[in-house]
């Protein structure tokens, strides 16, 4: 069946350096969203990606989705302390199907 | 997400017990699915349904039983079989291939 794997699985950073996650699919997908699940929270939709190659930004985040339609990747500049959470990656594959969520990564932000 | 709502917030199971969670949705989403996240975890696939009176089962379907007698609610009983049923659960319903709307979540320990 389709996996979506993310690295790093954690990631430590100082407040102000940046921060990328990848997500890579066993499948080429139909499209891609990002979510975000603060501690003790539940996953908030942050964004959805579809054309291959495409790139989006919101604020200090940015996100792609690679050429084969396989991989994309967040990346957060200069974080802060409310950055913190696990970003998921959900790959859709075809039409209305179930979504696939990615491992995660876990930020922690030190002050 | 104020359109899907899970009950109860927190569950405590007997062993030999079976237990049901809840999950309503007024959003009008045809599909509805069932998570289980153990601690600093991803998003595990329990069932998930498409449509009214059908469902099919997730990556880890074993233990876990649901129903869609209706658009609006898609019940998950944790039954005895499940030996390790310690974990949160999120109930997710999507439109089409949309972003998924999350519940609050339903944290079931063992007594």
């Amino acid at each position: 069946g389709q996996q979506v794997m993310q690295i790093p699985q954690y990631q430590h950073v100082q407040e102000g350096e940046d921060f990328t996650t990848y997500c890579n699919s066993s499948t080429t997908l139909s499209n891609i969203q990002w979510y975000k699940q603060r501690p003790g929270g539940h996953p908030v939709f942050l964004i959805q990606l579809v054309k291959s190659g495409e790139v989006k930004k919101q604020k200090r985040l940015t996100f792609q989705f690679g050429e084969a339609k396989k991989n994309s990747s967040l990346h957060i500049t200069a974080t802060q302390t409310t950055d913190v959470g696990t970003y998921f990656c959900a790959g859709l594959s075809g039409g209305y199907q179930k979504v696939t969520f990615g491992t995660g990564t876990k930020l922690q932000v030190i002050p | 997400d104020g359109g899907i709502t899970q009950s109860p917030k927190y569950l405590f199971r007997k062993e030999g017990q079976n237990v049901t969670l809840s999950c309503e949705q007024n959003l009008n989403h045809d599909a509805m699915y069932w998570y289980r996240q153990d601690p600093g975890q991803g998003l595990r696939l329990i069932y998930y349904s498409q449509i009214v009176n059908d469902f099919q089962k997730g990556d880890i379907a074993e233990g876990y039983s649901v129903s869609r007698e209706k658009k609006e609610s898609f019940p998950l009983t944790v039954t005895s079989a499940q030996k390790n049923p310690t974990a949160f659960y999120l109930c997710a319903s999507q439109w089409s291939n949309q972003p998924q709307h999350f519940g609050d979540g339903t944290r079931l320990s063992i007594l």
